[in-house]
């Protein structure tokens, strides 16, 4: 079975733009994480999706936002991009909420 | 709100070796589950082995297993003949049941791991 898969893997972006990253599951599986890793925050959870609906949300401003598609995919969106947006962006999946989450490779994300 | 610690940013060990690595964790919520997960340099987290904090019994997956002590609210990994393959940053990290937050974990700082020969 195909892991968890992310695209694209490296992303430069400029301050002020917008960026939407992606995440398919793995095969069967109806939820999905997203997290940001970064040197000084560390891992940090975003939002959790579960059946095309926002289980869970962290603590982020409104410019980090998702959603999720019927095939549980999912996809992030951050609009005017901060310096400190640059990181890595690790998406997980699991069977259904609350479950084990299985990670992608993630999204090295750098804004100038 | 949860807080993991981990307080060895860095730890070394011998091939072959075995080396412990800590997590102490604060919450008010009685079921819980617990887990470590290895981040090798290419960045992919990897889920190492997990406990229900319902269970008494330590977990163990091959050369990994755990010390858990409820009470202490500590969680330990025991990583036995330590490979090369072991080095990687490895997060400490909690999940509550409450179905309103299960789907969150929240990590520790990580734990440096170098293998040397």
């Amino acid at each position: 079975k195909a892991g968890v898969t992310q695209t694209p893997r490296y992303l430069i972006k400029t301050r002020g733009q917008q960026v939407t990253l992606s995440c398919s599951p793995i095969s069967g599986h109806r939820s999905v994480s997203w997290y940001q890793q970064t040197p000084g925050q560390g891992l940090q959870f975003l939002f959790e999706y579960f059946s095309e609906t926002q289980r869970n949300k962290g603590n982020f401003p409104g410019r980090f936002s998702g959603r999720q598609f019927s095939n549980s995919r999912s996809e992030m969106n951050v609009s005017t991009l901060e310096l400190g947006d640059s990181a890595l962006y690790l998406c997980a999946s699991s069977w259904i909420t609350g479950y084990e989450q299985y990670f992608g490779p993630g999204t090295r994300l750098t804004v100038t | 709100a949860q807080t993991v610690t981990q307080s060895q940013p860095e730890m070394s060990v011998q091939e072959a070796e075995t080396v412990t690595l800590s997590c102490t964790y604060d919450t008010s919520e009685s079921d819980y589950y617990l887990f470590w997960y290895k981040q090798p340099p290419s960045r992919q987290m990897i889920l190492v082995i997990r406990q229900e904090a319902y269970k008494q019994q330590n977990a163990t997956e091959n050369r990994f297993s755990v010390n858990f002590q409820k009470a202490a609210k500590s969680f330990s990994l025991k990583i036995s003949d330590s490979q090369l393959g072991d080095a990687a940053m490895y997060f400490c990290a909690y999940r509550s049941i409450n179905t309103g937050t299960a789907s969150k974990l929240t990590f520790g700082t990580g734990t440096r791991l170098q293998v040397t020969l």
